[in-house]
């Protein structure tokens, strides 16, 4: 079966550093993904890794292992803007649809 | 910078009528997507469409629903006899070749059916 598994709700204050962990158990892994979608909006791209290790993108950097179907996305220095849900997402092998988490809502605090 | 588009940004609907939601995709791009989420959950995948053709549904995407691209622009999801249960959001996502590129969304289309 296909299970995605994030945290429901993070809150973090404002400049800080936070975490969002993404667990999978996916039939098939073809790289995972991870948006960010404010209340009400289209999901947006922040990251993708395929391989085992760290990408960094500005504030942003996501790490992934797929020996233990696990990811977690990085957030520093954080602003009130980036308040909105995570969310993690797996590329299946065989074809090319996404299998989303249900996402963490995160709430940065001033 | 080019972004996927979608109309309308809400529609209402009676249970039982016909809708066309409609979606313009980046232009050079070659797959396209359909997904759902319904309020307070995750988005989940309906459709991806390829070279005029369907190349995976989902359980979801049953006989009431149809997909087209009519033109060179338009991406379309129909959906034939709405029940209470379709309200959702429906967001349309394309890409363009190459194994890893990631899918852009447009706005969506929030669908209430009454």
């Amino acid at each position: 079966g296909q299970n995605i598994d994030q945290p429901t709700e993070m809150t973090a204050t404002e400049g800080a550093i936070v975490q969002i962990n993404c667990t999978y158990q996916t039939s098939g892994f073809n790289g995972l993904f991870w948006y960010q979608q404010h209340a009400g909006e289209a999901p947006t791209f922040l990251s993708y890794n395929v391989l085992d290790g760290l990408e960094e993108k500005g504030r942003f950097s996501s790490f992934l292992s797929r020996s233990k179907g696990y990811s977690y996305l990085l957030l520093k220095e954080l602003q009130m803007k980036d308040s909105a849900s995570y969310l993690c997402a797996v590329r299946d092998m065989d074809t090319d649809k996404l299998i989303f988490g249900t996402g963490t809502r995160l709430q940065v605090f001033p | 910078e080019p972004e996927v588009t979608q109309t309308p940004s809400h529609q209402v609907t009676q249970m039982g009528q016909e809708v066309i939601l409609r979606c313009v995709p980046i232009s050079n791009h070659l797959y396209f997507y359909w997904y759902r989420q319904i309020l307070g959950q995750k988005v989940e995948f309906l459709v991806s469409f390829y070279n005029n053709e369907i190349s995976e549904k989902s359980e979801i995407f049953d006989d009431q629903f149809s997909v087209e691209r009519p033109d060179g622009s338009n991406f379309t999801l129909k959906i034939r006899s709405t029940k209470l249960e379709d309200s959702a959001m429906y967001f349309c996502a394309s890409r363009s070749g190459g194994a890893f590129n990631e899918q852009f969304f447009g706005p969506g289309t929030r669908l209430t059916v009454l």
